[in-house]
């Protein structure tokens, strides 16, 4: 069975441009959850998907954005990148809303100059 | 909100046990997790606690008292692949889905 797969892993962008991060959660699996990893803060929530829904959202400003497709695949979206967006960003899925653990993938390092 | 501590950083020797502390301050404690990761891999689930007690897995264990919201992860026969950053995360009951609080981690380092 293959893991949660994200793409790209790595990708370099300037300050002001926007992003697009895509999940493909484990074969079977409903929901997703995104967070931000950075040295200083460590593993952050951004928001979690389910059938389509955004479910629950973390303390992260409006430019943080996500969908999830009917598919479940989910994408991120981070718009007026800043310097502080430079992170780990990771994707979890697990098999519905509240079943647990979660599975994470292997990230998309976004390096911001 | 919530608040999850854990040490930074712990060192230990092949073969040795080392246990990691976490404490955890929430308004709804809905369960437990540990999870290992590798330097620039993802995590990886080790462990969940909702009731209190000792849940043990192989050479891995895990310990949890709600009442005095704390947990322990312990990790015995050290060998030199258990070098990683343990996460240990609380879900919270008002989010009512998967939405885990981390702490910063704690980076073990086990020398031969």
């Amino acid at each position: 069975k293959a893991g949660v797969t994200q793409t790209p892993r790595y990708l370099i962008k300037t300050r002001g441009q926007q992003v697009t991060l895509s999940c493909s959660p484990i074969s079977g699996h409903r929901s997703v959850s995104w967070y931000q990893q950075t040295p200083g803060q460590g593993l952050q929530f951004l928001f979690e998907y389910f059938s389509e829904t955004q479910r629950n959202k973390g303390n992260f400003p409006g430019r943080f954005s996500g969908r999830q497709f009917s598919n479940s695949r989910s994408e991120m979206n981070v718009s007026t990148l800043e310097l502080g967006d430079s992170a780990l960003y990771l994707c979890a899925s697990s098999p519905g809303q509240g079943a647990l653990p979660q599975h994470f993938g292997d990230g998309t390092r976004l390096s911001i100059l | 909100g919530q608040n999850i501590d854990q040490p930074t950083e712990m060192t230990a020797t092949e073969g040795a046990i080392v246990q990691i502390n976490c404490t955890y301050q929430t308004s709804g404690f809905n369960g437990l997790f540990w999870y290992q990761q590798h330097a620039g891999e993802a995590p990886t689930f080790l462990s969940y606690n909702v009731l209190d007690g000792l849940e043990e897995k192989g050479r891995f264990s895990s310990f949890l008292s709600r009442s005095k919201g704390y947990s322990y992860l312990l990790l015995k026969e050290l060998q030199m692949k258990d070098s990683a950053s343990y996460l240990c995360a609380v879900r919270d009951l008002s989010s009512g889905g998967n939405k885990l609080t981390f702490g910063g981690g704690t980076r073990v380092l086990v020398k031969p």
